[in-house]
């Protein structure tokens, strides 16, 4: 019984170099959601999606982020001409359906640093 | 609009002697509020969730919290703590605004457990 599942667990990407970071939700679940964790804070929402729809995207940066989340496969949250400001830990969750009240369940992260 | 915070960023307990995470949040309509545990390079994992059922909640590992509409609270309690409970604590608050649920999470609190 798979829970989320995040890889790379580490990734290092020089200046300037592109970022894919996957996520394969739990089974069953349509709903997929990215957070970025900087040392000693709390989770920054970045994007949520639903097969094939990004349904809210307000966390995202308008620049260099895109995200996806297609019929097949993983989620992708890619980060193109990566700077040293994008090192931080990127958390996948998954939920069966869009309702407020599912808790979401997390992966163990992408540690992403840039040199 | 909905938000969370977490009185506390830091705890200091001794092993054996009761727990209590601070958590206040505001919300325009029926909130869902979850608590939520982070252990280093992990992800986060779910201790508890209130979603209008009643008010007091229990978890795993022996936690417990309490929903108060009046005091806008769900501080987190456990009678005895472990040294395994050191760990970070976020608190979370999902509800229903314009666009569809948003969930917000708190800053955190991370708890130290003496010897």
């Amino acid at each position: 019984n798979a829970g989320v599942m995040q890889n790379p667990r580490h990734l290092v990407r020089r200046r300037g170099q592109e970022a894919r970071l996957r996520c394969s939700p739990m089974k069953g679940h349509s709903h997929v959601y990215w957070y970025r964790q900087l040392p000693e804070e709390g989770l920054k929402f970045m994007v949520y999606l639903q097969k094939e729809n990004i349904i809210d995207e307000s966390g995202m940066p308008k620049e260099r982020f895109s995200a996806e989340f297609p019929k097949e496969g993983p989620s992708i949250l890619r980060i193109q001409q990566v700077v040293r400001g994008d090192s931080a830990a990127y958390f996948c969750a998954s939920s069966p359906g869009g309702e407020a009240n599912q808790p979401q369940h997390f992966g163990d992260g992408t540690r992403l640093s840039i040199l | 609009a909905q938000s969370v915070t977490q009185l506390d960023s830091h705890v200091s307990v001794s092993e054996g002697t009761p727990v209590l995470l601070r958590c206040n949040y505001s919300s325009s309509y029926s909130p869902s509020l979850f608590w939520y545990v982070q252990h280093p390079n992990k992800g986060l994992q779910l201790l508890l969730k209130y979603t209008s059922a009643a008010t007091l909640v229990k978890g795993i590992n022996g936690f417990e919290a309490e929903f108060k509409k009046s005091e806008t609270s769900f501080h987190l309690t456990k009678p005895s703590a472990h040294m395994s409970d050191a760990a970070e604590y976020f608190c979370v608050v999902s509800d229903y605004s314009t666009g569809g649920f948003k969930t917000i999470f708190g800053a955190g609190t991370r708890l130290f457990v003496k010897a």
